[in-house]
């Protein structure tokens, strides 16, 4: 599976946007993006994922480049609650899953 | 709630000793993977299940073992304990090539004094 890398860390106001960056610069035609987060000791939450078109749930929206070399995930009003550690992970759908350091978010009042 | 049950929460050991932690996957998921979280390490991947099957290993340690039963219930077993053992496990189920991921339960913290 295809490395990403995410900044270590990243702050946000409650009721902005936040915006975390992943690049997947190695990333195939096959592996898909995933984005997760973990709450303080939770188990991880699957928030969303991609190939190559943008997607949006309820949770959060997922910008992917053209070239899909990187991507960005949206959190469109950020609450206290969103404070967690994000994880970016490129992925074939019969892939196994593997975290790395991910960015911790820290949202503030 | 996830779907996906482990039991116990808590669990707190001597060194030396043995503990069996369990997963139930979410109804119909036939993989199940078993996740270690130690506090100066990341999610560490241990090993993977399908349907009863061995699948996949990671940075499991020999002194560790995990089967999954014909109801696809999983069991991790964590033999001669030490210090260092001390962590949340996750066990998290998938439905074989489900694009919606990995579901995740909510932990075995394991305590090992």
């Amino acid at each position: 599976d295809a490395k990403t890398t995410q900044p270590t860390s990243m702050d946000c106001a409650e009721g902005r946007a936040a915006n975390l960056p992943c690049n997947h610069s190695t990333i195939s035609g096959n592996e898909y993006v995933y984005w997760y987060r973990q709450i303080h000791s939770q188990g991880p939450q699957y928030i969303i994922h991609g190939l190559k078109n943008n997607e949006t749930n309820e949770m959060a929206s997922l910008i992917i480049t053209e070239d899909r070399k990187s991507s960005t995930l949206i959190l469109p009003h950020a609450t206290l609650r969103d404070t967690a550690v994000y994880y970016c992970i490129a992925l074939t759908s019969y892939g196994k899953l593997t975290f790395g350091q991910g960015t911790i978010l820290t949202v503030h009042p | 709630d996830s779907g996906v049950t482990q039991t116990p929460k808590h669990l707190i050991t001597a060194t030396g000793q043995r503990v069996t932690l369990r997963c139930s996957p979410r109804s119909g998921d036939l993989s199940v993977y078993w996740y270690q979280q130690s506090l100066d390490q990341g999610l560490q991947f241990l090993i993977q299940y399908y349907n009863g099957e061995e699948r996949a290993k990671g940075n499991i340690l020999e002194r560790f073992s995990a089967q999954q039963f014909p109801d696809l219930h999983s069991e991790l077993n964590l033999s001669s304990l030490e210090l260092g053992d001390s962590a949340l496990y996750f066990c998290a189920s998938r439905a074989w090539g489900s694009f919606y991921g990995y579901t995740f339960g909510s932990g075995t913290r394991l305590t090992v004094v």
